[in-house]
C-alpha cells in the first residue's frame, strides 16, 4: 500500500508557485520521499527526492517538514507545461531474488492544472 | 541517466492470445522494473527483475500471467500471457528507481 496521501487535484495560475502537498506520517528513518510527475501518455518524469533536508534543483525545491512526517514540493512559477498528475512517492527496501534494492509504490497523485 | 526503449508503444490484441514487451537500456543496469497502468489509475509495481536471477513479483502477479526474461543488464521483456479486456493498460519498465520508459499501451478487445 502507497505511504503518501495527495490532493486529488490542484489549480495554479501561470507564472505563481505551484505548492504540492503530500502527507506520508509512517515514513522511516531510511525512507527517502520522491516525487515525479505524469504528463498524459507518458512515462512518469523524475522530479526530485530527499531524505531529512530541504533540497533544490532546476526543476523545482522540495520542503520536508523536521519530523519528516509531511512534504511540500514548490515549482517557483508554473507554466502550462507543468500541467500534470504529480506522485509523491516514499521509496522502500525491497528484498528480491536478486538482492537488496529499493522500490517506489505510488499513490495516487495529484492532477495541476495550470491555468492562464 | 539511462535512456530507455519500449516496444512496441502501443497494441491492440485479441484475447486469449499473449503479447511480449521489450524494455531495452541504453547502459548496463542492475535491477529493472515493470509497472502496470490501468485506465485513470496509478502505477502498480508488476515485479522486479535482476540479471541472473528469477523475477520478483509483487502480490496478485503470478509468474504464469507476467512471466519476464532478464538476458542481459541492457534488456528485459514482459509477457502479458491469455489476455482478456481486464489486461488493458499501460505497461512501463523503469531502471535504478529513476528512469521510466514511454509506455506500452494495450488495449485487448
Amino acid at each position: 500500500d502507497a505511504k503518501t496521501t495527495q490532493p486529488t487535484s490542484m489549480d495554479c495560475a501561470e507564472g505563481r508557485a505551484a505548492n504540492l502537498p503530500c502527507n506520508h506520517s509512517t515514513i522511516s528513518g531510511n525512507e527517502y520521499v520522491y516525487w515525479y510527475r505524469q504528463i498524459h501518455s507518458q512515462g512518469p518524469q523524475y522530479i526530485i527526492h530527499g531524505l531529512k533536508n530541504n533540497e533544490t534543483n532546476e526543476m523545482a525545491s522540495l520542503i520536508i517538514t523536521e519530523d519528516r512526517k509531511s512534504s511540500t514540493l514548490i515549482l517557483p512559477h508554473a507554466t502550462l507545461r507543468d500541467t500534470a498528475v504529480y506522485y509523491c512517492i516514499v521509496r522502500v527496501p525491497h528484498m528480491n531474488y536478486g538482492g537488496a534494492t529499493n522500490k517506489l509504490i505510488f499513490g495516487t497523485g495529484t492532477l495541476l492544472a495550470v491555468q492562464p | 541517466s539511462a535512456v530507455i526503449s519500449q516496444k512496441p508503444s502501443r497494441d491492440i490484441c485479441q484475447r486469449g492470445t499473449s503479447l511480449t514487451i521489450q524494455c531495452q537500456v541504453d547502459s548496463q543496469v542492475t535491477m529493472m522494473f515493470w509497472y502496470r497502468q490501468q485506465p485513470g489509475q496509478s502505477l502498480t509495481l508488476i515485479a522486479t527483475a535482476n540479471q541472473g536471477s528469477e523475477a520478483t513479483y509483487e502480490s496478485g502477479f503470478v509468474i504464469d500471467k507476467f512471466p519476464i526474461s532478464r538476458p542481459n543488464l541492457t534488456f528485459s521483456t514482459l509477457t502479458v500471457s491469455n489476455m482478456s479486456p481486464e489486461d488493458s493498460s499501460i505497461y512501463l519498465c523503469s531502471v535504478n528507481g529513476y528512469t521510466f520508459g514511454s509506455g506500452t499501451r494495450l488495449t485487448v478487445v
